[in-house]
């Protein structure tokens, strides 16, 4: 079974960065698990569940939502199958739960379409002054 | 405002059947596959339908959830309505023209 562990709680002033890493183990029907497949997904307080980026399928080039404007960056440490979530120059309403998810895909006329089968317990970063 | 279109919520009794509806355009779920998830309040998502219409063998998702799409529209379908399938339900899909993951705003079950 494959298990997501994220790192703790996090409290951080705005304009500061924020690292959060997700370590991935257990076995998998697909292959090896590797650090590439894990994309992150962000959920604000009473809100829904907003995509923010990972590794595209095949590829492996990064691809990360467009609204974060370069603020973050996914970093797949291949030797410990864990990835690193960094969001820089936090603001207010980057207060969230951060769930790292393992990424699988389907290709339907040629384009992968990812969806996530295993979810990571969740990080609440905090931004406050 | 998402650009997939939910109902905020949606109620039934026990062991009606209720659907979900997720509303997009032809650049996400009328090319696309599209994924849904239950998170149960305080809970990580969990994963129960993925390429439209497939439950996850692994996870143990009864055949009581099920889903479909109809040009830019997909539903999830849940029967035999349970007290525990109280949740938010969210669909989610790629756009091919944003080249990006969207989710639906989420739906809010209410088991009466």
């Amino acid at each position: 079974q494959v298990q997501l562990v994220q790192s703790g709680t996090e409290v951080q002033k705005p304009g500061a960065t924020v690292k959060v890493s997700c370590k991935a183990s257990g076995g998998t029907f697909g292959g090896t698990l590797r650090s590439n497949d894990i994309s992150w997904v962000r959920q604000a307080p009473g809100q829904g569940l907003e995509w923010m980026g990972g590794m595209m399928p095949i590829s492996g080039a990064p691809n990360n939502a467009r609204k974060f404007h370069g603020r973050v960056t996914i970093i797949a440490d291949e030797s410990t199958v864990t990835s690193y979530m960094e969001l820089r120059n936090l603001k207010s309403d980057d207060t969230a739960v951060y769930y790292c998810v393992r990424r699988r895909f389907t290709m339907i006329r040629g384009v992968t379409v990812p969806y996530f089968d295993y979810w990571g317990q969740g990080t609440l970063v905090t931004v406050s002054s | 405002q998402s650009v997939l279109t939910q109902p905020p919520s949606v109620s039934a009794a026990p062991g009606q059947k209720v659907t979900i509806s997720c509303s997009g355009n032809s650049s996400n779920i009328g090319s696309n596959y599209v994924s849904w998830y239950q998170q149960v309040p305080g809970t990580a998502p969990k994963l129960l339908i993925y390429d439209t219409l497939k439950r996850p063998s692994s996870s143990g998702i009864p055949d009581r959830f099920s889903g479909t799409k109809s040009g830019t529209s997909a539903t999830l379908g849940i029967t035999g309505l349970q007290a525990g399938d109280e949740a938010d339900y969210y669909c989610a899909t790629w756009d091919s023209s944003l080249s990006t993951v969207l989710f639906g705003g989420g739906t809010k079950l209410t088991v009466l």
